[in-house]
């Protein structure tokens, strides 16, 4: 079956810009993630998505990151005002519902800020 | 100090050496160890679960968990250049939303 998507797959900014980052979970998964994976970081938690609770968002770095989930389904990480220091990789992961459940990754967003 | 710590590498290996994979932690609230794995330019996928101490095998793959120590662990057994990769651990107490990471350690099997 269909697994996690993102895209784009690779994004280009300049300093500054907003940009937004898609991803679209595995049907059936009530959990989202959404991790960036910077180089000798490993995987920092940024915010979680359970069903229609109130997301979890102790993991946003700053003012400037904010994410929505549609619908229970979809959803989209907004940087504002990208710095060079977010440039990263973004990674979305879902699951059927708890942290110790699996987690199913999509292939990240390659995001550079020039 | 991070609370999982993990050596990076690069670790280079022949084709069919054993491989052992290694991470410290220092939150003695985790109770449930988690193994991943990361080929370039994808997304990580489960590679081994385990719930306290112990040992697991599946295949060529077994995780050890040493909660005395703080320390876990995942043997490769006759490792193939397929399993070029880079191996992240990750850890979870049981109660909030998230994994805890290590950085990742990068392996090369080579012919």
């Amino acid at each position: 079956g269909a697994g996690v998507s993102q895209s784009p797959s690779n994004k280009v900014t300049e300093k500054g810009k907003d940009v937004e980052l898609r991803c679209d979970p595995i049907s059936g998964h009530t959990a989202l993630y959404w991790y960036r994976q910077s180089l000798g970081q490993g995987l920092e938690f940024l915010i979680y998505f359970q069903g229609n609770s109130a997301p979890d968002k102790s993991g946003l770095p700053s003012d400037r990151f904010s994410a929505e989930r549609t619908g229970g389904s979809v959803s989209t990480l907004t940087i504002q005002r990208t710095q060079q220091e977010d440039s990263a990789v973004y990674l979305c992961a879902s699951s059927l519902g708890h942290a110790q459940d699996t987690q199913y990754f999509g292939p990240g967003t390659r995001l550079t800020v020039l | 100090q991070k609370e999982v710590e993990q050596d990076p590498g690069p670790l280079s290996v022949p084709e069919g050496a054993i491989v052992s994979l290694n991470c410290t932690y220092s939150n003695s609230a985790f109770q449930y160890f988690m193994w991943y794995r990361q080929y370039s330019r994808k997304g990580p996928e489960l590679l081994m679960y385990t719930y306290s101490s112990g040992n697991k095998e599946d295949g060529r793959f077994t995780a050890q968990v040493d909660k005395s120590s703080k320390y876990i662990s995942l043997f490769i057994r006759d490792s193939q250049p397929s399993d070029s990769a880079t191996y992240l651990c990750a850890m979870y107490t049981g109660g909030g939303n998230k994994l805890t990471f290590g950085t990742g350690t990068q392996l090369k099997v080579e012919l």
